[in-house]
């Protein structure tokens, strides 16, 4: 089975610039959530998204949004950037269902945003 | 408010020397439990979890957690680190409500030859 992949590996944008990631989860995984990786404030939960419905968000500003299609695939939004958005933008998937093993996060490789 | 502690920031030990590394959370009602590392240049990988049953729970390359309702504890250990195991460890939860993960700040181990 393909693992989580994400795309694009590497962005440099500016600030003011908007962005969109996108991450495709493993095949018959319903849930993806998205988390960022700062050296300053380590690994952070943006949201999680299952059946195209966001079930849980973190404590990020509305700049950050996502979706999901009906094909499990996501896209996480970063609108008018900041320098402190430079960060590594992790997804994991995961079954999604409402046992503790269906929520087993399996990680991507990542995004990695320069804003200059 | 949830919360993961880890209670080392880097620790630098010599081959063959026994690891341990502390976690403590606060995380109301069922929690599933997770250690993952993350090698330099690669993307986290699990090394172990834990959702029920025997606290002490194997993972791969060696590594063991036990889980301590009582001390809201899950702490990481190895008898003897190789230096491929130089990375960084971080512990995580989470309930049965969703696929939000609340990570501790890391702990980066570095072994020396």
């Amino acid at each position: 089975k393909a693992g989580v992949t994400q795309t694009p590996r590497y962005l440099i944008k500016t600030r003011g610039q908007q962005v969109t990631l996108s991450c495709s989860p493993i095949s018959g995984h319903r849930s993806v959530s998205w988390y960022q990786q700062t050296p300053g404030q380590g690994l952070q939960f943006l949201f999680e998204y299952f059946s195209e419905t966001q079930r849980n968000k973190g404590n990020f500003p509305g700049r950050f949004s996502g979706r999901q299609f009906s094909n499990s695939r996501s896209e996480m939004n970063v609108s008018t950037l900041e320098l402190g958005d430079s960060a590594l933008y992790l997804c994991a998937s995961s079954l999604g269902a409402g046992t503790s093993s269906s929520n087993e996060q399996f990680f991507g490789p990542g995004t990695r945003l320069t804003v200059l | 408010a949830q919360s993961v502690s880890q209670h080392n920031h880097h620790v630098i030990l010599s081959e063959a020397a026994s690891l341990e590394l502390g976690c403590n959370y606060s995380y109301g009602g069922t929690v599933n439990l997770f250690w993952y590392v993350q090698y330099p240049g690669q993307h986290l990988q699990l090394l172990l979890k834990y959702f029920s049953g025997d606290p002490l729970v194997k993972g791969i390359k060696g590594f063991e957690a036990e889980f301590i309702k009582s001390k809201f504890s899950f702490n990481l250990r190895k008898p003897s680190v190789q230096w491929s195991d130089t990375a960084e460890y971080f512990c995580a939860v989470n309930n049965n409500q969703g696929g939000k993960l609340i990570f501790g700040q890391g702990t980066e181990l570095s072994v020396k030859p």
